[in-house]
This record gives C-alpha cells, sequence and structure tokens, in this order.
C-alpha cells in the first residue's frame, strides 16, 4: 500500500474553509485516494475519493496535484460539526477482491467557534 | 448507500470468555471487513471476511483467536476468543462493493475486558 503523511491537528475557524493536506509520493498509477472522517465514538464515514481529476461533492472538494503525490481535502465552510479526525487513505490497488483500506493516525481537525 | 447493523453495541466480559460480534448489512455486499481500534488509535484491519471461505488475516491477527464466518452477502461475525484486557477496543464491521466505491462502517462495538 502507498504510505500517506498527514499532519497530526490542525484548527480551523467556524465558517472558514478547512485545507487538509495529504501527502502520498508513493502512490500507484491504479491507485484511488480515499478521504473519510471519524467524529468521536463513531464508525468512520466516507466523505470523497478521486483517482486523477479534482472531484467535488455536497460535503467537500478533493484536489490531487498532476502528479498525485498530494492532495487536499477542502471543506468549504466548516461548522462545529466537522470536527473530527480525517483520513487519507491510498487503497491496495491490485485485482478485484484487494480493496481493503490501510488507516493511517489522521489529521485531528478542531473547528473554533 | 448500505445500512449496518453491529450487536452488540457494548459489552463488558470477563476474561478468558469469547464474544461474538454480529454484522448484518441491509443489502448484499461484496467485500465485508473486520476491523479493530484500539482506545486513542486508529483503526486496524483484523481480515477480510470471504464468503463461504476462511476470512483472510492480517499479519498479527490469527484465526484461533479472531474465528470469523460469513455465510451469506449479507452477514458476519467475529468472535474474540480467550478474552484478556488487552482485547478492549472498538470492532467495527464495514462493507464495500469494490475498487473506487465508498465503504460503509458500523458503528462499532464497545469491548471492555475485565
Amino acid at each position: 500500500d502507498a504510505k500517506t503523511t498527514q499532519p497530526t491537528s490542525m484548527d480551523c475557524a467556524e465558517g472558514r474553509a478547512a485545507n487538509l493536506p495529504c501527502n502520498h509520493s508513493t502512490i500507484s498509477g491504479n491507485e484511488y485516494v480515499y478521504w473519510y472522517r471519524q467524529i468521536h465514538s463513531q464508525g468512520p464515514q466516507y466523505i470523497i475519493h478521486g483517482l486523477k481529476n479534482n472531484e467535488t461533492n455536497e460535503m467537500a472538494s478533493l484536489i490531487i496535484t498532476e502528479d498525485r503525490k498530494s492532495s487536499t481535502l477542502i471543506l468549504p465552510h466548516a461548522t462545529l460539526r466537522d470536527t473530527a479526525v480525517y483520513y487519507c487513505i491510498v487503497d491496495a490497488g491490485g485485482y478485484f477482491g484487494n480493496e481493503k483500506l490501510t488507516f493511517g493516525t489522521g489529521t485531528r481537525l478542531t473547528i473554533i467557534p | 448507500s448500505a445500512v449496518i447493523s453491529q450487536k452488540p453495541s457494548r459489552d463488558i466480559c470477563q476474561r478468558g470468555t469469547s464474544l461474538t460480534i454480529q454484522c448484518q448489512v441491509d443489502s448484499q455486499v461484496t467485500m465485508m471487513f473486520w476491523y479493530r481500534q484500539q482506545p486513542g488509535q486508529s483503526l486496524t484491519l483484523i481480515a477480510t471476511a470471504n464468503q463461504g471461505s476462511e476470512a483472510t488475516y492480517e499479519s498479527g491477527f490469527v484465526i484461533d483467536k479472531f474465528p470469523i464466518s460469513r455465510p451469506n452477502l449479507t452477514f458476519s461475525t467475529l468472535t474474540v476468543s480467550n478474552m484478556s484486557p488487552e482485547d478492549s477496543s472498538i470492532y467495527l464491521c464495514s462493507v464495500t462493493n469494490g475498487r473506487g466505491t465508498e465503504a460503509f462502517f458500523g458503528q462499532g462495538t464497545r469491548l471492555t475486558v475485565v
């Protein structure tokens, strides 16, 4: 699995955009970048994923650099409910049936009122 | 999307005993996984639950300690055997329908071994 590196923690003011970086310099060409978050005492929640192109959904935007060695998750208008641990994951790749996710330590995002 | 029901949500068990955790999904899914999350830590994959065959275990996890069943495409169980206080963790079930799709997680089973 490609390894990811994320800052241990970040703060963001409520209402501002939260930009969470992730480094995955050893990513392979067929590996997706996934983002999940875990709010205290809950199971992880899917946010977004992408392969090469930037992606946007109702929750967030994912910006992947052209060389795919890093990405940024953007929460456009952070609220207090966005306080969570955010995990950037690069999948195992390979043949169908090997879709396990390997979680790193993630970034603890705290939204400040 | 998939809705996962995990039971029990929490339990307190005596050391030396075993606990079986159930994971029920509201639709057929391709892949089912079991994770462990120790206090203050990230998630660690225990195994992939394979329908009708033995689970595929990650390094550091063995079938005798964590037997897993998956009789069909919507249900799986994880047993934590001969428990010790070091097994106190949150155990989570996860499902997905293949690469490039989102994974869904249960709310977890909070296990305390005393």
